[in-house]
């Protein structure tokens, strides 16, 4: 099974902040990567598909980048909408596995 | 507008069953892979099944194999999660999501608003 790791856990941040979220897979996936926000009691929401593809109407501050097995997910200029927990995903494969999450709370 | 409304969630014993149901409408249902994906309390995602368009193939994280079973039905856009010998650590909140990608192995771009599945005596 391919195990994804994610840092920080969780980060503490300010409204104009840039936020960098890393994420490492234990083996090649390609692009195969993806990136979903999830805030409480809600349901997680796609933001970006293939490590860089940004989903329609997901805001611009949103992007993603890869380098070999390691992948960032950039929140350029930090919302208030934005405090969330951020999970990345690996479809390159079943079983289908999730990164334990970054928690983006308030500085 | 897709939605996805999952229903059948609920209290039930260890070793107990449960089915889930989650009713699709605002895409064309038969055309997607779907998927259960489920989160324990205060805890991260986990996949649990994917099913394929017409139901003739199905995978499974490895901890339900043997005990769920995932299986849809395209002319009443529904899809359902038989869950048979329940454990505590099942307990979490299922979530249905479709799936786009390569066969089984895609992203969940539209997730219903999940049911709480509770295994507890």
């Amino acid at each position: 099974d391919i195990q994804m790791t994610q840092s920080p856990s969780s980060l503490s941040a300010s409204v104009g902040d840039r936020v960098t979220i890393t994420c490492r897979a234990s083996q090649s996936i390609g692009s195969h990567l993806n990136w979903y926000q999830q805030k409480p009691g809600k349901a997680p929401k796609l933001l970006i598909y293939g490590a860089s593809n940004l989903l329609t109407g997901v805001p611009s501050r949103f992007s993603g980048r890869a380098s070999g097995t390691d992948f960032t997910l950039i929140i350029s200029s930090l919302q208030a909408e934005d405090f969330a927990t951020y999970y990345c995903q690996q479809s390159y494969n079943t079983p289908l596995t999730f990164g334990p999450g970054t928690k983006v709370d308030v500085k | 507008e897709v939605q996805l409304v999952e229903s059948g969630g609920g209290l039930v014993q260890p070793g107990g069953s449960l089915r889930l149901s989650c009713a699709a409408s605002g895409f064309t249902f038969s055309s997607y892979w779907m998927s259960w994906v489920r989160q324990a309390p205060g805890k991260g995602l986990e996949w649990v099944a994917n099913i394929k368009q017409d139901g003739s193939e199905k995978y499974y994280v490895d901890s339900v194999k043997g005990r769920f079973t995932i299986s849809r039905d395209n002319a009443k856009n529904s899809l359902y999660l038989q869950m048979n010998s329940l454990r505590a650590e099942d307990t979490a909140v299922y979530y249905c999501a479709s799936l786009l990608g390569i066969a089984a192995a895609g992203y969940f771009d539209y997730w219903g608003q999940g049911t709480l599945v509770t295994v507890s005596s």
